[in-house]
């Protein structure tokens, strides 16, 4: 059964801040990793999908990494603004090639 | 144009009662899902349909029934509804193949079981 651990449960930083989210899990035999972030009140928006044959994906001030045999993903989130300000979820694949499961997020406050 | 979308947003009703909630995506994906996020937000999912054929199935109660007329429409009805049913429950769908592919999810339901 996979288990998907994100660390630290909250993070907040002044605005500008480089930072770093963690995701780990347990079953190394995944399809692929992916990124969400989750405002208050409102569905998941994707920010990146990470293949399992990828080590990295980027778009814009994110870059997101995995390594599969450390069962370790990580989200970089450089330059922080105030509109980063959001819960970070990490999803990958368990138990059948459909079946996703979620980390419980890492809430970010980025501070003005 | 909205991707995934569901109706209702909010729903509040009695203990007893029975509810449905819809999801309709345009994204042209084959699989469609149920996720159930709790007060502590943890996001666990109930069921997913490919091309209308049910695939997973969560230990969920049968009182939560999941129907797919098309590919791109998932409904959820629950009956009896009880207090412990109160949470978030989105729908999102993705694109099937070897692998589940980047899933997409709605604005999510909430529902408020008195």
């Amino acid at each position: 059964k996979q288990e998907v651990t994100q660390i630290p449960a909250a993070l907040s930083v002044p605005e500008g801040e480089n930072l770093v989210l963690n995701c780990s899990f347990t079953d190394s035999a995944i399809y692929n990793l992916q990124w969400f972030r989750q405002d208050p009140g409102k569905g998941l928006t994707s920010l990146l999908l990470i293949q399992s044959s990828q080590r990295e994906q980027t778009s814009g001030r994110l870059n997101a990494s995995l390594d599969k045999s450390s069962g370790r993903s990580t989200l970089y989130i450089a330059a922080s603004q105030p509109g980063d300000s959001a819960t970070y979820l990490c999803a990958v694949p368990s138990g059948g090639y459909q079946k996703v499961t979620f980390g419980i997020g890492t809430k970010l406050q980025v501070i003005p | 144009d909205t991707a995934v979308s569901q109706t209702p947003k909010y729903l509040v009703t009695q203990m007893g009662n029975d509810k449905s909630i819809k999801c309709e995506q345009n994204l042209g994906h084959d699989t469609m899902y149920w996720y159930k996020q709790d007060s502590k937000k943890f996001l666990k999912i109930m069921f997913s349909y490919n091309n209308k054929e049910l695939i997973i199935n969560e230990t969920v109660p049968n009182r939560f029934s999941p129907k797919s007329p098309d590919k791109a429409h998932l409904n959820l009805h629950i009956n009896s509804l009880e207090l412990g049913d109160s949470a978030v429950y989105f729908c999102a769908s993705s694109q099937g193949g070897t692998g589940p592919g980047e899933l997409f999810f709605g604005e999510g339901s909430r529902l408020t079981v008195l």
